[in-house]
Formats: structure tokens, sequence, C-alpha cells
């Protein structure tokens, strides 16, 4: 069975760019999340998707960054414009149950 | 607050011994989740061990075993045999609910790094 999947797994821009990440959950897995992981942190939540609900967008910093998972499926998470700051590895998560499982992540470079 | 901490950033073991990563939580729920979550280079999170806060028995998979000890709010990941490969980030993460949506999302510590040694 395939994980998560996500796309792609770099992406280098430059500032004041837009840029698009993609992820594909687990089949049947009808939770998805997008977290955010700063260097030498753990990750953190942005938003959470019950099939094509954003349920928990509260750390979502909504004035650049927006997200959406059309037909409860497979989601895309967008940056517009990007700032030096959004450097990061990006990472989405499906969840059946009790347990949440992760794809590979993105690493955006920001220059 | 509800917290995860790890007090270990780094970690050192000869193969084949045994290793024991920290975590501690803090949280004001009664029912909650704990899970430990291995990062390798490669960058994907990969599941190994959870722990419900309702379970009596500490939770084991394969190498991996959970030193659950709820009244001093410790999780603690215990790796027996260490392997080359288990050399990584080490997560430990807490279920938590949230309270400015009611749903439920996974809370990280920083992390400790491991290093396993021939």
């Amino acid at each position: 069975e395939a994980g998560v999947v996500q796309s792609p797994r770099y992406k280098i821009i430059e500032k004041k760019q837009p840029v698009a990440f993609w992820c594909n959950p687990i089949s049947g897995h009808n939770t998805l999340y997008w977290y955010l992981q700063n260097l030498g942190q753990g990750p953190e939540l942005l938003i959470r998707y019950e099939n094509e609900e954003a349920v928990d967008d509260s750390q979502l910093p909504k004035d650049r960054f927006s997200a959406e998972r059309l037909k409860g499926v497979d989601s895309t998470l967008k940056i517009q414009p990007a700032e030096l700051g959004d450097s990061a590895v990006y990472l989405c998560a499906s969840s059946f149950g009790d347990r949440t499982f992760f794809g590979q992540g993105t690493r955006l470079t920001v220059v | 607050a509800q917290k995860i901490t790890q007090t270990q950033p780094g970690m050192f073991v000869q193969e084949k011994e045994a290793v024991t990563l920290d975590c501690t939580y803090d949280t004001s729920d009664q029912s909650y989740g704990l899970f430990w979550y291995k990062q390798p280079s490669s960058g994907e999170m990969i599941f190994l061990i959870y722990q419900g806060s309702y379970d009596e028995q500490n939770a084991t998979e394969g190498r991996y075993s959970l030193n659950f000890q709820k009244a001093r709010k410790s999780a603690n990941l215990v790796i027996s045999a260490s392997q080359l490969g288990d050399s990584a980030m080490y997560f430990c993460a807490m279920r938590v609910l949230s309270m400015n949506t009611g749903f439920q999302k996974l809370v990280f510590g920083t992390g400790t790094r491991l290093l396993v040694s021939p």
C-alpha cells in the first residue's frame, strides 16, 4: 500500500514568488494535515481537513498561505508571496483512527 | 499548556546496546495519546509506537517499547539492540484536543538526535 505522497521533494524559489506543494494521502484516510517543520524543531500543525472541509486552520497564516482539498482526496498548499522565513520543511500527513502517517515532506528554500 | 519536552538534544549508543530516549508531557486532558516518530535524513516521519492514556500495559513494537509512567507524565522510548540504521532524529508527540476548534492535533517535542556507532 502506498504511503502519503508529496511533491516536489525540494523547491528553491526567490522571495516574493509563489509556490505550491501537493499531497496525496493514504487511500481511505479522510483526515489530512499540513505541518510546518522549521530547522531543529518538531512539526507544527498548519491546517487539518476532514474530507474536503478545513476544520482547523487556526495556525495557517492566511495573508499568504492557502490550502485546498477538492473532492476530499489530494490537497495543495500554496504560499504567495513567499518570504525568506518560509524556508522550512512542509509535511503532509493523513490519519485513520489513532495512527497518523506522514509523507517525506517538501523542503522549501526561499532565497 | 499542552507541551512535550525532550531534554536530550543528542544521544550516542553503540551498536547492539539498548538506549532510552526521554519524553515528558504536560496536559490537563484525561484522554490523550502518545507517539514516537523516527525521522531519518530523508525527511519522512516514520511512526514507531503508540500509547493511549488508558492503556495499562506499556506498548511494544518489535525492538521499540514505550516506558509509560502516567504519574510522572513521562513516555520514554526504549530501543533494544540498536542498529546502525537507527541513527536518526526521534520525536515524541502527544495527541491533544485543540481548544480553538475541538479537533485533535499532534503536538511534537524538539526531538533527540540518536547516533549509533559500530
